[in-house]
């Protein structure tokens, strides 16, 4: 029952570029959208989050899209920099039930 | 502030051995999670609590119990440990539940069952 994907297991970009990370749920229920950072051997950190209600949420150089008609979400980091290498996960919601997506992980080269 | 943290970072058990994994949050927090995560994977949350004295099953709740005696505090516990619990187990507390409610996650417990 895999009710969120991220079909990228991996994304590398170049540093200064755009890094878009992509991902998909089933469940028209989740209520509310949240990004996880994880670095290795650390637990995971909150980045940014979203409500159903909005389609793009802006935090300095992270921004997410909400498309609820395609159930589907993004992360943009522009510009991307190396110490943003890491696992992000999407994790949609709604009350205490958070899903996780299995994670993409991001490669910043300098 | 510390906030999350866990006790052990790693162990190894033997098939059908016990232990018990300690989670500890300095925040005041209300609400306290543990989750495993397994390759390929994201995390699934195994059981929860939303109170001192309250515990709920999350979506992977079999081979597992958990106490919140202390609102501080919360275990997990693995009676008759199975190699398919080989997981790293994370726990995470929030100030409440529902919307805009950002989980903080401690570093994670790698656990190996043998």
């Amino acid at each position: 029952d895999q009710q969120v994907k991220q079909n990228s297991p991996s994304l590398s970009v170049q540093e200064g570029r755009i890094s878009i990370l992509n991902c998909d749920y089933t469940n028209s229920m989740f209520d509310y959208f949240l990004w996880y950072k994880k670095y290795p051997a650390e637990g995971p950190t909150f980045l940014i989050s979203i409500s159903s209600i909005k389609d793009k949420n802006e935090d300095g150089r992270f921004t997410v899209f909400l498309n609820k008609s395609a159930k589907h979400l993004s992360l943009h980091i522009v510009p991307s920099q190396p110490g943003d290498s890491a696992v992000y996960f999407c994790a949609p919601r709604r009350n205490n039930d958070m899903r996780f997506g299995a994670g993409t992980r991001l490669t910043v080269k300098p | 502030n510390a906030g999350v943290t866990q006790t052990p970072k790693f162990r190894v058990l033997k098939t059908g051995q016990s232990m018990t994994l300690l989670c500890a949050q300095d925040m005041n927090h209300e609400y306290m999670y543990w989750y495993r995560q397994d390759p390929g994977m994201g995390l699934r949350l195994i059981h929860y609590s939303v109170g001192e004295g309250t515990t709920a099953k999350g979506e992977v709740p079999d081979g597992y119990n958990v106490s919140r005696l202390k609102k501080q505090n919360f275990l997990l516990g693995l009676e008759s440990a199975a190699p398919s619990q080989t997981s790293v187990y994370f726990c995470a507390s929030s100030y409440l539940g529902g919307f805009y409610n950002e989980q903080f996650f401690g570093p994670g417990t790698r656990l190996t069952v043998l």
